[in-house]
């Protein structure tokens, strides 16, 4: 089955920094990566996804990149804000079928003000 | 509102008393799903359903069992919890599936005890 590692499992940046979060995945057939972010007390929420026909996906500070040949993919936050402190995650799944979500194991944001 | 319902959202319990954590969707979705999450494990996935009458086990069913009778319900059964049962688990809905793209709405949580 599908194995997704992600890295770094704890991020601290001071605000106005960049961050960025990466994923690696095992199975070559994936071509549906999406982050979620989990806030404190509350349930994992979609931030962004990518296709694998698709190099790059921006959405205002956010970005997603994606290296089908390497087989990762990464999450760009720009402009950091104390609000963008939180757990992400990243996944993977292979589209067309009912196959499902394998998530990564999170990385913990930290945004010092 | 769409949302994904949970109850109860806190529960400490004894080993091998059986309970039941309830999830509800009201947005017609078609796949449900149930995740725990641990430290240092992420999410790993219990249970899903693709409709009503169909379930298939997902990393880690071993201790639970689920059932599908109704589209918006699909609750979590602990037949005899036991404290490695300990956890946080996540009720998620999405239209017809992961693997069609479509954003899977997560519930707010059930943090679980099992002394």
């Amino acid at each position: 089955g599908e194995n997704v590692e992600q890295h770094p499992s704890t991020l601290s940046v001071q605000e106005g920094d960049s961050a960025v979060i990466k994923c690696t995945y095992s199975d070559s057939a994936s071509n549906y990566f999406p982050w979620y972010k989990q806030e404190l007390g509350k349930g994992p929420q979609l931030i962004i996804d990518i296709r694998s026909n698709v190099g790059e996906k921006k959405d205002q500070r956010i970005a997603v990149t994606l290296n089908k040949t390497a087989k990762h993919f990464s999450l760009h936050i720009t402009e950091t804000q104390p609000e963008d402190s939180a757990v992400y995650f990243c996944a993977a799944s292979i589209s067309g079928g009912y196959s499902t979500l394998t998530f990564g194991k999170g990385t913990m944001l930290l945004v010092s003000p | 509102e769409a949302q994904v319902t949970q109850n109860p959202r806190y529960l400490i319990t004894v080993t091998g008393k059986k309970l039941t954590v309830t999830c509800s969707q009201n947005m017609n979705h078609e796949y449900m799903s149930w995740y725990r999450q641990d430290p240092g494990l992420g999410l790993r996935q219990i249970y899903y359903s693709m409709n009503v009458e169909v379930t298939d086990k997902g990393d880690v069913p071993e201790g639970y069992k689920v059932s599908r009778k109704e589209k918006r319900n699909f609750p979590l059964i602990l037949e005899s919890p036991s404290p490695n049962q300990t956890s946080l688990y996540f009720c998620a809905s999405s239209f017809r599936g992961s693997g069609s793209f479509d954003e899977q709405f997560f519930g707010p949580g059930t943090r679980l005890t099992v002394l």
